[in-house]
C-alpha cells in the first residue's frame, strides 16, 4: 500500500517560535506532496504544493515567508511555520499521490500556539 | 473553477441501515475521484478510488459509483456500523495534481 508517515501528530510552541513538521511517503516515491491546513468543523484548504528539488507553489492568500516548505528528497517534505503567532494554531495535514492509490494523506500534525 | 458540494451535510442512522452519500462536480473534466474518511482528530483514509474512465469500485460494504457525464458520485454504505461514523469527504482531480474537495457528510450511526 501506500503510506504518508506525519510527524509531530501535537506540538504546542510558545508565539515567536518556529515549529517543522515533517511528512514522509514510507514505500513510494513523491516528487509532489501537498500540504493543507484544515480549521475545526470545515474542509480542507491546499496551502501549497511541494515539490522534489524545486521551490513549493503557494496556493493565493498563503504567506510563503510564514510557512516554509521543503522536499529535499523523494521521500520527504517539511514544512515549518515561522515565527508562529496564536491565529497559526490549526490542524496541519500533508498529502502525496501514488499512481494506482490516489492520494495518500497523512495523520496530521495540531499546532497549538500559546 | 471546480467545485464539489456533499449532500447531505450531515445524517444520522439506526445501525444496519444501508446508507447513500452524495457528491456532485461542476466540471465533468476529472481525471479522478476519491472517497475519504475523517475521524475526528485525524487526517483522511482513502477509502475508494474511482478513474474517469471507471463507473463503479467496490471495497467491502462501500460501494462508490461515478456518473461523469453528469457531475456526480454515490458512496453507498451497506449494513451500517456505528464504526462508519465519521465525517465522509469527496474529492476529484482535474488536469493538474490538486484534489478539490467538498465540505463532507458527517455520518453518526447509531447502536
Amino acid at each position: 500500500g501506500a503510506v504518508v508517515s506525519q510527524h509531530p501528530s501535537r506540538v504546542i510552541c510558545k508565539s515567536g517560535t518556529s515549529v517543522k513538521i515533517e511528512c514522509r511517503s514510507l514505500d513510494f516515491q513523491a516528487t509532489t506532496m501537498f500540504w493543507y491546513r484544515q480549521f475545526p468543523k470545515q474542509s480542507l484548504m491546499l496551502m501549497a504544493t511541494s515539490n522534489e528539488g524545486s521551490k513549493a507553489t503557494y496556493e493565493q492568500g498563503v504567506e510563503k515567508d510564514k510557512f516554509l516548505i521543503n522536499h529535499a528528497s523523494l521521500t520527504l517534505s517539511t514544512l515549518t511555520v515561522t515565527s508562529a503567532h496564536p491565529e497559526d494554531s490549526s490542524f496541519y495535514i500533508c498529502s502525496a499521490m501514488n499512481a494506482g492509490y490516489g492520494y495518500t494523506f497523512g495523520s496530521g500534525t495540531r499546532l497549538t500556539v500559546v | 473553477k471546480q467545485e464539489v458540494t456533499q449532500i447531505p451535510a450531515a445524517l444520522s442512522v439506526p445501525e444496519g441501515e444501508n446508507l447513500v452519500l452524495n457528491c456532485s462536480f461542476t466540471d465533468s473534466a476529472i481525471y479522478n475521484l476519491q472517497w475519504f474518511r475523517q475521524d475526528p482528530g485525524k487526517g483522511l483514509t482513502s477509502l475508494l478510488l474511482i478513474q474517469s474512465s471507471q463507473r463503479e469500485q467496490t471495497s467491502g460494504r462501500l460501494n462508490a459509483s461515478l456518473d461523469k457525464s453528469s457531475g456526480r458520485s454515490t458512496l453507498y454504505i451497506a449494513a451500517s456500523q456505528p464504526g462508519d461514523s465519521a465525517t465522509y469527504l469527496c474529492a476529484v482531480r482535474g488536469g493538474s495534481e490538486k484534489l478539490v474537495f467538498g465540505k463532507g457528510t458527517k455520518l453518526t450511526v447509531n447502536p
